[in-house]
């Protein structure tokens, strides 16, 4: 069946050190995927998306690896910090081309300072 | 930044009841979603919507759910007759495209009584 999942719940670093979340997908046949950033009371704000004709992509401290060979999305944040303290959600649009997006479980990501 | 906005922010209900959520998307979207988000669980696909039908809904949205865009700029979600499991965080998103990120407003949280 669909479904998109997270190695990890929650994710411990130190500010200013680099965070990798990982992402595990099960359908073939999405061709987009979403990083969402979810603080506490808020809604899942956007960060980066990717589609499928590519395996790299940079924001603004941020990139996504997409390795369709195995199904395997990554978030990497580059000095990370006490703000990007949050549950991190992937998506995909799975077979759908109406827009639905299948999340996943979620990674808390907790920023030490 | 254009943003989705949704009101209520929380809605009490007695179960039986009927209850409307809504929202208003960005502006210059067309595609318009409603999700919903179980305590510490992962955001739930609902429904979408474009040019004025749903275009795919989940199991999830039986037949006491509905949607609705009243006017240009309104969507609403109803449930007709709520239940205990309803309980949970309404997030409405809207895309320019199928394709593009989707933007989330804050949600309604639904408490059913």
């Amino acid at each position: 069946g669909e479904s998109v999942g997270l190695h990890l719940p929650t994710l411990s670093v130190q500010e200013g050190d680099n965070s990798i979340i990982n992402c595990a997908y099960s359908n073939s046949a999405s061709d987009y995927f979403i990083w969402y950033k979810q603080e506490s009371g808020k809604g899942p704000q956007f960060i980066i998306d990717i589609r499928s004709n590519m395996d790299k992509r940079q924001g603004q401290r941020v990139t996504v690896l997409l390795n369709k060979t195995v199904k395997h999305l990554s978030l990497q944040i580059a000095a990370t910090q006490p703000g990007d303290s949050a549950v991190y959600f992937c998506a995909e649009n799975g077979s759908s081309n109406t827009g639905k997006l299948i999340f996943g479980q979620g990674t808390t990501l907790q920023v030490k300072p | 930044e254009p943003e989705v906005t949704q009101t209520p922010s929380h809605q009490v209900t007695q179960m039986g009841q009927e209850v409307i959520l809504r929202c208003v998307p960005i502006s210059n979207h067309l595609y318009f979603y409603w999700y919903r988000q179980i305590l510490g669980q992962k955001v739930e696909f609902l429904v979408s919507f474009y040019n004025n039908e749903i275009s795919e809904k989940s199991e999830i949205f039986d037949d006491q759910f509905s949607v609705e865009r009243p006017d240009g700029s309104n969507f609403t979600l109803k449930i007709r007759s709520t239940k205990l499991e309803d309980s949970a965080m309404y997030f409405c998103a809207s895309s320019r495209t199928g394709d593009q990120p989707q933007h989330f407003g804050d949600g309604t949280r639904l408490s059913i009584l």
